[in-house]
């Protein structure tokens, strides 16, 4: 199992560009989350799936969108970037809601 | 929302020495997780814990589920280099999870 992929790896976008954050998993989980990490803080829960066709927001909803068509893909979308969306994204899947695996993490820079 | 409070923020040790680090909650959570993040990746669960009092080892990790349920503590015994790293205490609640902001831990060769 390659369990949680992320691409890209690292991303600039310039303010009010667009981008898709891919997540990907082959574990069969029912859950799937999208968190950033912002530098010397733990991690913010912007949205988060409990299943294919299902999505709610987390923390930090505002200036993302999230959809899951299948339950191998959870991709993250930014419309306008901004530069407080500066950070590093995690995506992480879980079988039944509680231990979470994570993907290797997507550093994203918006100027 | 609920907050997760783990202290110390860093700690700087010698390798051999042990380690404790904790997180407390002003709520309730049934289950308390811990992970380790290396620079540059993604965190990787070391132990979780689902019952009040529960005490687990993972090695040379030991943690612990606080009887009131609103904390918990993790043990590194015997400290190496590749123990660096920042270690995050996290609880689910319903479908969303909270983390605390982490111990930075570095060690002393």
């Amino acid at each position: 199992n390659a369990g949680v992929t992320q691409t890209p790896k690292f991303r600039i976008l310039k303010i009010g560009q667009s981008m898709t954050l891919q997540c990907t998993q082959d574990m069969n989980h029912n859950y799937m989350y999208w968190y950033r990490q912002d530098p010397g803080m733990g991690l913010k829960l912007i949205y988060y799936s409990v299943g294919a066709g299902i999505t709610d927001k987390g923390e930090v909803p505002n200036g993302y969108n999230v959809s899951r068509s299948t339950t191998e893909d959870f991709p993250l979308r930014l419309e306008l970037a901004a530069p407080s969306q500066t950070s590093v994204y995690f995506c992480a899947s879980s079988y039944m809601g509680d231990t979470q695996y994570f993907g290797p993490g997507t550093r994203l820079t918006v100027l | 929302g609920q907050q997760l409070n783990q202290s110390p923020q860093s700690m700087f040790i010698q390798e051999g020495e042990d380690v404790s680090m904790n997180c407390t909650s002003s709520s309730i959570f049934n289950t308390w997780l811990w992970y380790k993040q290396d620079p540059g990746e993604g965190p990787v669960l070391l132990i979780a814990l689902y019952k009040a009092g529960e005490l687990t080892s993972n090695g040379r990790l030991t943690a612990q589920f606080g009887i009131t349920r609103k904390d918990s503590f993790l043990n590194i015994s015997a400290s190496i280099p590749s123990d660096v790293g920042i270690y995050f205490c996290a609880g689910p609640n319903n479908n969303d999870m909270r983390f605390g902001a982490g111990t930075r831990l570095t060690v002393k060769p």
